[in-house]
């Protein structure tokens, strides 16, 4: 089984619309999870991370995650999508369960649409 | 603070040939990890160090593939006798650990890539 699902493969949303990617990791009772932006022939940006305490992280660009060990569950927000942000995003866990790396999910592709 | 560098950021080689990436870290950080990228999936592991020493290895790292950190700074990655299927993005990450923050190892900063083409 995937230890990180990210299960839409493209999203589309218009200029100004909210935004939000959805990311489930499989186990860990204390996961590390981050979330990264690609841009096309690009390395890897971190947007933000979550280690412990406020489940509701802010980032860069906007952007903000909330964690919800419940759902095990890391969905990336942004309430207004600008055309730049067209990327591939990521989700990623890290801690003890998952040894000394980083472990990615598949990837969404956003595509803003004006 | 310059960030992660990779050279070269593209290479085209012919199949059977031997090929060679370099990576240099941010420079504070003690922790250099290589990821390998396939198209349409996310970075997979490769192996990391630890200054000079090299922790943990995938198995997807075959024989074909060797990395050294030498002096615990750059690190490179080797490939020998390319294969179709080595053809991918090659990622570089670094990070800092001291003491007891090991969760700070897991804040891997990446550098741009080096988009491998085997023909």
């Amino acid at each position: 089984a995937q230890s990180v699902t990210q299960p839409d493969i493209h999203i589309t949303v218009s200029e100004g619309a909210s935004l939000e990617l959805r990311c489930n990791y499989s186990y860990g009772a204390t996961p590390y999870l981050f979330w990264y932006v690609q841009s096309p022939g690009q390395g890897l940006q971190l947007l933000l991370k979550y280690f412990s305490g406020d489940t509701l992280v802010q980032g860069i660009k906007g952007f903000e995650a909330e964690f919800k060990r419940s759902q095990s569950s890391f969905n990336l927000r942004k309430p207004s999508v600008h055309w730049s942000d067209a990327a591939e995003y990521f989700c990623a866990v890290g801690g003890m369960e998952y040894g000394n790396k980083l472990v990615f999910g598949a990837g969404t592709i956003l595509r803003v649409k004006s | 603070d310059t960030g992660v560098s990779q050279n070269p950021r593209h290479k085209i080689t012919k199949r059977g040939q031997n090929v060679t990436f370099r990576c240099d870290p941010i420079s504070e950080h003690n922790r250099l990890y290589w990821y390998r990228q396939t198209l349409g999936q996310g970075p997979e592991f490769l192996t990391y160090f630890q200054n000079e020493a090299q922790l943990e290895k995938s198995r997807l790292l075959s024989d074909r593939f060797s990395a050294e950190r030498p002096k615990g700074s750059f690190s490179t990655l080797e490939i020998q006798r390319t294969e179709q299927g080595d053809s991918a993005m090659y990622l570089c990450a670094s990070s800092s650990v001291g003491g007891y923050q090991i969760k700070s190892s897991y804040e891997q900063y990446f550098g741009p890539g080096t988009r491998l083409t085997v023909t």
